[in-house]
């Protein structure tokens, strides 16, 4: 089974710094996907970035961008900029690949943004 | 495009009553996922559908629950005699097929008295 990690419950940023959230997983898997989800307090489950396995080029998605480490099974979402509308839970997620697998989520991160 | 829809958003049921929670996909959609959330914790897989069939209902638990995706309509969740365990957000995902990338609903917050 796969397992994924989020070793950081909470994590706070001061407004227009970075912040990187860490991620590892375990898998046997060669090919697959990893995702970072935002959801704030809406409730609502918004993607934020996806990494294919495949791909040795980070995903980068205007001010969010990932290190991926694919031999030390490690996803880290870096946030440049931050605004206070980052304020959420974020959760990396993993998925197999070849067609309509159930993701795997982590216990998530609360990021918290000081003006 | 609207995008997945749940309802009701929030549901208040008592003990031993049923529960039943609605998923309309994105259009074009034909693969519905089913996930919960307890408080303070990720989201759980449940069962994967598509049109009519039951894909993978390996996170669903043994009873009371069940799940469908019938021909037309919505697909629909339903927790039979709830017990006060059952309190969580239940999301539903939908994609249409292969690898693309899930859109989630907005969640329903189930509340068990």
């Amino acid at each position: 089974a796969q397992t994924v990690t989020q070793s950081q419950p909470e994590m706070s940023v001061q407004e227009a710094e970075t912040v990187t959230l860490s991620c590892t997983y375990d898998t046997s898997e060669s090919d697959y996907y990893l995702f970072w989800y935002k959801q704030p307090p809406s409730r609502q489950m918004i993607l934020v970035i996806r990494q294919e396995a495949y791909k040795q080029q980070n995903a980068t998605e205007n001010r969010f961008s990932v290190n991926f480490q694919k031999a030390a099974k490690s996803f880290s979402l870096k946030i440049s900029d931050s605004q206070l509308g980052d304020a959420a839970m974020y959760f990396c997620a993993y998925r197999r690949a070849n067609s309509g697998y159930a993701l795997n989520f982590g216990k998530g991160t609360s990021l918290l943004v000081t003006p | 495009n609207a995008g997945v829809m749940q309802n009701p958003r929030h549901l208040v049921r008592r003990r031993g009553q049923e529960a039943r929670l609605r998923c309309s996909p994105m259009k074009g959609h034909s693969h519905v996922y089913w996930y919960r959330q307890l408080p303070e914790e990720g989201l759980k897989f449940m069962v994967y559908l598509q049109k009519e069939n039951i894909i993978d209902e390996s996170g669903m638990p043994k009873e009371r629950f069940s799940a469908e995706f019938p021909k037309e309509g919505p697909s629909i969740l339903r927790i039979q005699q709830v017990v006060r365990g059952d309190s969580a957000a239940y999301f539903c995902a939908s994609s249409p097929g292969g690898d693309e990338k899930l859109f989630f609903g907005s969640g329903t917050q189930l509340s068990v008295l």
